[in-house]
């Protein structure tokens, strides 16, 4: 049982070089999540999709775009990476997205550095 | 707007306990959620109070009081691998969560 899994672990990517995170969950979640975490600030969701097919604009989402073609993946990509977005990122899934105590699982995340 | 507020660094001695305090303004409040998080790695469910109240867990207890909008999260018995970001989240009222910047607690032999 893997949970959720990300890749790459960790990437250097040049600034203006488009770059696609993968996350992919094997818990059936119907809803999943991507977020980025920086030194002194709390997590900040990016994307998320609520169901296979359907995806949302979160707090930070400018830079990134998602899609969910299917249930267990949720690629999050950068079509022109700047150095701001080097971060943590941390791909998450939920059972339902519509339930307050829903649980999210979180993957091991993706270290990514822009220069 | 919306908010958390938790303190940044904390520091304990193994065997005492800890108290980490959380509030918030949540609009539409759902619920409060508290994960950890080891350095380097992904958070990790703690608990998850909607009702007032104390929650308890083990060595971890939650409490919640919604009319003060306050929480906290107490751990009984530190132990050395209890050191680690403790993070608080509301749910909003689109059942999405609304992250504190995290408490790092050092535990102290």
């Amino acid at each position: 049982i893997a949970g959720i899994t990300q890749a790459p672990t960790s990437q250097i990517l040049a600034a203006g070089r488009r770059m696609t995170l993968r996350c992919t969950q094997d818990m059936r979640h119907n809803a999943m999540y991507w977020y980025r975490q920086d030194l002194g600030l709390g997590l900040r969701l990016i994307h998320y999709s609520n169901t296979a097919g359907t995806t949302g604009k979160g707090e930070v989402p400018d830079g990134y775009s998602v899609s969910r073609a299917n249930t267990d993946d949720f690629p999050l990509t950068l079509a022109s990476a700047v150095p701001s977005q080097t971060s943590v990122y941390f791909c998450a899934s939920s059972d339902s997205a519509s339930q307050g105590g829903d649980t999210q699982y979180f993957g091991p995340g993706t270290r990514l550095t822009v220069l | 707007g919306q908010n958390i507020d938790q303190p940044t660094e904390m520091t304990a001695t193994e065997g005492a306990i800890v108290q980490i305090n959380c509030t918030y303004q949540t609009s539409g409040f759902n619920g409060l959620f508290w994960y950890q998080q080891h350095a380097g790695e992904a958070p990790t469910f703690l608990s998850y109070n909607v009702l007032d109240g104390l929650e308890e867990k083990g060595r971890f207890s939650s409490f919640l009081s919604r009319s003060k909008g306050y929480s906290y999260l107490l751990l009984k018995e530190l132990q050395m691998k209890d050191s680690a970001s403790y993070l608080c989240a509301s749910v909003d009222s689109n059942y999405q969560l609304i992250w504190g910047a995290g408490t790092k607690l050092i535990i102290k032999p």
